[in-house]
């Protein structure tokens, strides 16, 4: 079955800094990649998320690029703000799958102002 | 508000007692999704629902775990027996099965303690 590996663990940026968040896949028919959002005591929120037909997307501040060949994908967040500290997930699925996500295992990022 | 909707968010309960939750989707999503999350681990997932269905259990789903889906609109999530081992965030999350998208949106979970 799909495993999803993320790194890093945790990421400290100061304000205004760019933050980058990394995922690799294993499984090839993974055709949806989405990013979540999650602060203490909530559920996930959905971000952003990218298709296998794509290589980039991006809204506002943050843009998710995906490589199919190497089966990776990444968050990159510019002009960080203190909001921005939560914990990130990033997740991949195959539609004829029933669309089941597959989470990494999540990245605390902290925002020092 | 018309996200989705999980009751109660806090549960405790000694070891050995059953408890249930219970998940209300966005009202227009025919899946139905349940996950388990605990402490700095992103969410595992147990089942999912196509309407009524219950189309896929993971192996985490032991035999004391029992979901289902009556009418293809809110959702149950059964434990008896608990253990400690069962303390954490249970999640639903639902979606539509319309065109290409697989958006799951999830709700704020309920926090089992199991004393």
């Amino acid at each position: 079955g799909e495993n999803v590996e993320q790194h890093p663990s945790t990421l400290s940026v100061q304000e205004g800094d760019s933050a980058v968040i990394k995922c690799t896949y294993s499984d090839s028919a993974s055709n949806y990649f989405p990013w979540y959002k999650q602060e203490l005591g909530k559920g996930p929120q959905l971000i952003i998320d990218i298709r296998s037909n794509v290589g980039e997307k991006k809204d506002q501040r943050i843009a998710v690029t995906l490589n199919k060949t190497a089966k990776h994908f990444s968050l990159h967040i510019t002009e960080t703000q203190p909001e921005d500290s939560a914990v990130y997930f990033c997740a991949a699925s195959s539609y004829n799958q029933g669309g089941k996500l597959i989470f990494g295992q999540g990245t605390e990022l902290s925002v020092k102002p | 508000d018309t996200g989705v909707s999980q009751n109660p968010r806090h549960k405790i309960t000694k070891r050995g007692q059953n408890v249930t939750f219970r998940c209300d989707p966005i009202s227009e999503h025919n899946r139905l999704y349940w996950y388990r999350q605990t402490l700095g681990q992103g969410p595992e997932f147990l089942t999912y629902f196509q309407n009524e269905a219950q189309l896929e259990k993971s192996r985490l789903l032991s035999d004391r775990f029992s979901a289902e889906r009556p009418k293809g609109s809110f959702s149950t999530l059964e434990i008896q027996r608990t253990e400690q081992g069962d303390s954490a965030m249970y999640l639903c999350a639902s979606s539509s099965t319309g065109g290409r998208g697989e958006k799951l949106f999830f709700g704020s979970g309920t926090q089992l303690s199991v004393l």
